[in-house]
């Protein structure tokens, strides 16, 4: 069965160091999301992408924070200069032209 | 505007018992509801999910939910709960123009043997 995957599954990084998380989403689908997960908290809506543009990003999504498709099958999401705060478990989700997601198994991202 | 409530953040219950729930929705358009479950240190795997038609609707692991619009609810039930299903369960809400998922904050469900 076709299954979105993330890389790396954890990453450590230093405070105002810039991050790159990669998605792999599933192959024909066409929309791609980015959520995120502070611990012990609830998933929280990043951005959403489709036809190579944002359609919607959240007042998380800040000047910091870029999403790219760079080919066909990958998907990033960049955090330009990462502030201790920004560790979460980070979500990659796809979908086709129906409305379910699926999601990827995360990053978990510690800004040390 | 979409927001889900969750009642209840820890939840117990003995093995072969009834497992219920309770999800709480507010949305402007009409919903699409999902709960998803989340296993330690793992992803987000969709159990079910309501879009239109059918208001009770079967998932996987023998979870159903029935979506009930005059109460605005959408809660998950399991008549006889398992090990297994010891795990965070999250509701969640999108609407049919602005598809982003809202989710609520996650009932964690204890199973005791």
């Amino acid at each position: 069965e076709p299954e979105v995957t993330q890389t790396p599954s954890h990453q450590v990084t230093q405070m105002g160091q810039e991050v790159i998380l990669r998605c792999v989403p599933i192959s024909n689908h066409l929309y791609f999301y980015w959520y995120r997960q502070i611990l012990g908290q609830k998933v929280e809506f990043l951005v959403s992408f489709y036809n190579n543009e944002i359609s919607e990003k959240s007042e998380i999504f800040d000047d910091q924070f870029s999403v790219e498709r760079p080919d066909g099958s990958n998907f990033t999401l960049k955090i330009r200069s990462t502030k201790l705060e920004d560790s979460a478990m980070y979500f990659c989700a796809s979908r086709s032209s129906g409305y379910e997601q699926y999601f990827g198994p995360g990053t978990r991202l510690t800004v040390t | 505007a979409q927001s889900v409530t969750q009642l209840g953040s820890h939840v117990s219950v003995s093995e072969g018992a009834l497992v219920l729930l309770r999800c709480n929705y507010s949305s402007s358009v009409p919903p699409y509801l999902f709960w998803y479950v989340q296993y330690p240190n793992q992803g987000l795997q969709l159990l079910l999910k309501y879009t239109t038609g059918a208001t009770l609707v079967k998932g996987i692991n023998g979870f159903e939910a029935e979506f009930k619009k005059s109460e605005t609810s959408f809660h998950l039930t399991k008549p006889s709960a398992h090990m297994s299903d010891a795990a965070e369960y999250f509701c969640a809400v999108s609407g049919q123009v602005n598809d982003k998922i809202i989710f609520g904050k996650g009932t964690r469900l204890h199973i005791l043997p």
